[in-house]
Parts: C-alpha cells; sequence; structure tokens
C-alpha cells in the first residue's frame, strides 16, 4: 500500500534559520506530490504541487520542494522562515484514484 | 464566496446519539471527500464521490453514512456516536489532483 513518512514530527526554529523537512513516499507508479500546511486552527492549504516536469517546484511563500524520483523524496524548503510560518505541514501523494495518502504531518514551531 | 463549506464548525454530542455535519462547494467539481484528523493530527480519507457515486470507502464502521443528493454537496450522516468518533472532519473537493479542502468540523463526544 501507498505510504507517506514525514521523519521530523516537531521542528522547532528561530526566524531567518532555513527550513527542511523531509518526505518520502513509497509508490512504484506516477504519483503526483503535495506539500500542504494548517495553520493553528484552520484548514488546510495547498503550499505546492509535483506533477511532472521540472523537479524542483515553487510554491507561495516563499517554499519549494524538491523531488528526487531515486531517493523516492519530496522534501519541502524555505530559505528563511518567519514567525507566522508556525503550522503544521502534510506531505501527501496521490496515488491513482485521486485518493490523497497524507504523511503524519510536521509542526513547526517559529520562536521569533 | 467561500470554495468549500461545512456546517457547523463545532458539534458536541453525547454518546449514542446520531449528527450529521454538511458540506458544500462550489467550485464545480465532480470528486469530494471526507477526511477524518485525529487528536494527534493525522488525516486519512474515508469516503469519496464521484458525480454522486460512492469511489473510495476506507473501511470505515457502518455507522458512517455519506450522501452525496447532487455533485455539490456531501453529506455525513454519523449514527449511535462514540467516544473514539471525536475528531475533526474535514470535507475536500477536487476536479483532477488537487484538493480543495473546508475547514473543518471539530466533533466531540463525551
Amino acid at each position: 500500500a501507498q505510504s507517506v513518512s514525514q521523519h521530523n514530527h516537531h521542528v522547532i526554529l528561530s526566524e531567518a534559520a532555513s527550513l527542511e523537512l523531509g518526505c518520502n513516499y513509497s509508490y512504484g507508479g506516477t504519483v503526483n506530490l503535495f506539500w500542504y500546511v494548517q495553520y493553528p486552527g484552520q484548514h488546510l492549504q495547498l503550499l505546492l504541487k509535483y506533477f511532472s516536469g521540472d523537479p524542483l517546484v515553487k510554491g507561495i511563500k516563499g517554499f519549494e520542494a524538491e523531488f528526487i524520483k531515486s531517493k523516492f523524496s519530496f522534501n519541502l524548503r524555505k530559505p528563511s522562515v518567519q514567525w507566522s510560518d508556525t503550522a503544521e505541514y502534510f506531505c501527501a501523494v496521490n496515488a491513482g484514484f485521486q485518493k490523497l495518502v497524507f504523511g503524519t504531518g510536521t509542526r513547526l514551531l517559529v520562536s521569533p | 464566496d467561500t470554495a468549500v463549506s461545512q456546517t457547523p464548525k463545532y458539534l458536541v454530542t453525547q454518546m449514542g446519539n446520531d449528527k450529521s455535519i454538511k458540506c458544500e462547494q462550489n467550485l464545480g467539481h465532480d470528486t469530494m471527500y471526507w477526511y477524518k484528523q485525529d487528536s494527534k493530527k493525522f488525516l486519512k480519507i474515508m469516503f469519496s464521490y464521484n458525480n454522486k457515486e460512492l469511489i473510495i470507502n476506507e473501511t470505515v464502521p457502518n455507522r458512517f453514512s455519506p450522501k452525496s443528493p447532487d455533485k455539490a454537496h456531501l453529506n455525513l450522516h454519523i449514527n449511535s456516536l462514540e467516544l473514539g468518533d471525536s475528531a475533526v472532519y474535514f470535507c475536500a473537493s477536487s476536479r483532477g489532483s488537487e484538493q480543495y479542502f473546508g475547514p473543518g468540523t471539530r466533533l466531540t463526544v463525551t
């Protein structure tokens, strides 16, 4: 079965620090990959997505992610985080029939 | 101009009761979903409907029954509520792979 692993469950950073959140998936076929963000008390919002083409994708709010097929990874990065980036981040893979499989999430806390 | 809306936002009820959560999307999408997010923030799909037809049913107890009166609505009815049903339930819709989520309904069963 398809699965998504997010190895960092909690990350604490100071403002202006660089961020990288890991995401690995297990699925042998063609995948569509997503990162969603959930700000405290809010619904999930799409940060970025990869369907095909350039493996380095840019998203909103300065986020980017790199798809490395050989490593089954889709890590999220941001060069300089802000306090407002405090949120829960979810990696997800669409593995057929429009079914999204989510990772367990990474809680990011950015201290001012 | 809310894209995906859910009602109610909060629902507190006692064990054994029956409750419904409603979802509507005005995006013209063909597919709608229900997800459950537990206390550890883990998100898992429950159901998916495409053009009012059930296409995904992820080992959810029979007490949960989705109903799609039309493409724009997908309601979730829960019978005989149990403590373990306490969670945040998210509705979503899509055309293609990208899914748009509603604000969630926080269900608390006491």
